[in-house]
């Protein structure tokens, strides 16, 4: 089965907290990208990052960063010191090199606190 | 401004009665897609278009129709629209598969009652 998983409906921390939203996949497929997409309230997806399933590499940007481990099939997002502007819905996808179709998981809406 | 546009971005309807929802991109894109975002539920596909007249059913087509006349639009048809296709769709483009990032439209959101 080919799929994406995000456990967590719904999280709430307060300002300033470091806070990681978990992505679990499934994939027969050696060659593979994940996405991580957000969702302001405006409704617009908006792309965050890609990752290729041959890189590994941990990426930072600012105060986002993302743990790429396939030893696991996952993905995962963290937000350092969050803020209330991040408080968005965010998405994990799956997408292949051998295939048109694109398997989005459930999304995590996330609340920040003041 | 690159873009993905659809419209209307907010329709209340009937059953039974056939609507189009329109998607255009002026990225040219060859991949075109069109997802329906329910709660709980995350992004399903519904259609997906590699290229002018190539279309191809996603997880979820019951219900839909598309065609790819021209490779900067790419319609939604619902002939005959029921209250279970009440939800927020979006349309979304890339230049082709694979790695290439998706750009979204804004959404349209569909009541049939």
């Amino acid at each position: 089965a080919q799929k994406v998983t995000q456990a967590q409906t719904e999280i709430s921390v307060v300002e300033k907290e470091d806070v990681t939203l978990d992505c679990v996949y499934e994939t027969r497929d050696t060659t593979y990208y994940l996405f991580w997409y957000k969702q302001p309230p405006s409704g617009e997806l908006v792309f965050l990052i890609r990752r290729n399933s041959f890189d590994e590499q941990n990426e930072i940007s600012g105060r986002y960063s993302w743990n790429f481990q396939k030893s696991t099939s996952s993905f995962n997002f963290t937000i350092t010191a969050s803020q209330v502007v991040d408080s968005e819905v965010y998405f994990c996808a799956l997408r292949y090199s051998s295939a048109s179709k694109i398997i989005f998981g459930s999304g995590t809406r996330l609340s920040i606190r003041p | 401004e690159a873009q993905v546009t659809q419209n209307p971005r907010y329709l209340i309807t009937v059953t039974g009665k056939k609507l189009t929802v329109t998607c255009s991109q002026n990225m040219n894109h060859e991949y075109m897609s069109w997802y329906r975002q329910d709660p709980g539920l995350g992004l399903r596909q519904i259609y997906y278009s590699m290229n002018v007249e190539v279309t191809d059913k996603g997880d979820v087509p019951e219900g839909y129709k598309v065609s790819r006349k021209e490779k900067r639009n790419f319609p939604l048809i619902l002939e005959s629209p029921s209250p279970n296709q009440t939800s927020l769709y979006f349309c979304a483009s890339s230049f082709r598969y694979g790695a290439n990032v998706l750009t979204f439209g804004a959404g349209s959101r569909l009541t049939v009652l």
